[in-house]
């Protein structure tokens, strides 16, 4: 089975820190990716990373950043939080059928 | 930009009963696939379509990828209170994988 892990289920930040949420995946995929999602807004794509030191911007990359140093792990920054970054962020990887699976989530509250 | 239109938003229905519900779009997609969602945790996938008029099942769970390739269904079969949760479809639109569009999900509620 393949295993997507986010480094926290809940996570509580103020505004202005910098934030990093952190997913892991077990299936030695080459593509990962970061969605936020909202309601009413639905899941929206913020970066995702085809390899190793590459991304690519999302629908929705303002105020975030990515890094991916080893292809099991992609990372996303939020360099100064703000309240309205408030919301649930997955993590999805997408395996050799272009089926993407996800993480569990990681719900964040900035305050 | 592309947009998945998915209905219903929800559905209440007594445990046994079948469910469907569908995701159009005015684009052609190549891949689609069904995720459920419980609240508070991440989609899991249910099933994968790559091909136009594809039928496949998952337990009591079938797919069909649409002939048009604009459409996608996906029935439960006996409904049970575990089924109880959001269902979404996602279609990709290029056969090299990649960037997801996403319905806005279906609703389900089970009542014993």
């Amino acid at each position: 089975d393949v295993k997507v892990t986010q480094s926290s289920r809940y996570l509580v930040k103020r505004t202005g820190e910098k934030v990093f949420l952190e997913c892991v995946q077990d299936m030695d995929h080459e593509n990962m990716f970061w969605y936020r999602q909202d309601p009413g807004l639905g899941l929206r794509l913020i970066y995702f990373s085809y390899d190793v030191k590459m991304k690519e911007k999302g629908d929705i990359p303002e105020g975030y950043s990515v890094s991916r140093e080893k292809k099991e792990r992609f990372s996303l920054i939020l360099e100064s939080a703000s309240t309205n970054q408030t919301s649930m962020y997955l993590c999805a990887s997408e395996g050799i059928f272009y089926e993407q699976y996800f993480g569990p989530g990681t719900r964040l509250t900035v305050t | 930009g592309q947009q998945l239109n998915q209905s219903p938003q929800s559905m209440f229905i007594q445990e046994g009963e079948d469910v469907s519900m569908n995701c159009t779009s005015s684009s052609i997609f190549n891949t689609w696939l069904w995720y459920k969602q419980d609240p508070g945790e991440g989609p899991v996938l249910l099933i994968a379509l790559y091909k136009a008029g594809e039928l496949t099942s998952n337990g009591r769970l079938t797919a069909q990828f649409g002939i048009t390739r604009k459409d996608s269904f996906l029935n439960i079969s006996a409904s049970i209170p575990s089924d109880v949760g959001i269902y979404f479809c996602a279609g990709q639109l290029t056969n090299q994988g990649g960037k997801l569009i996403f319905g806005q999900g279906t609703e389900l509620s089970v009542k014993p």
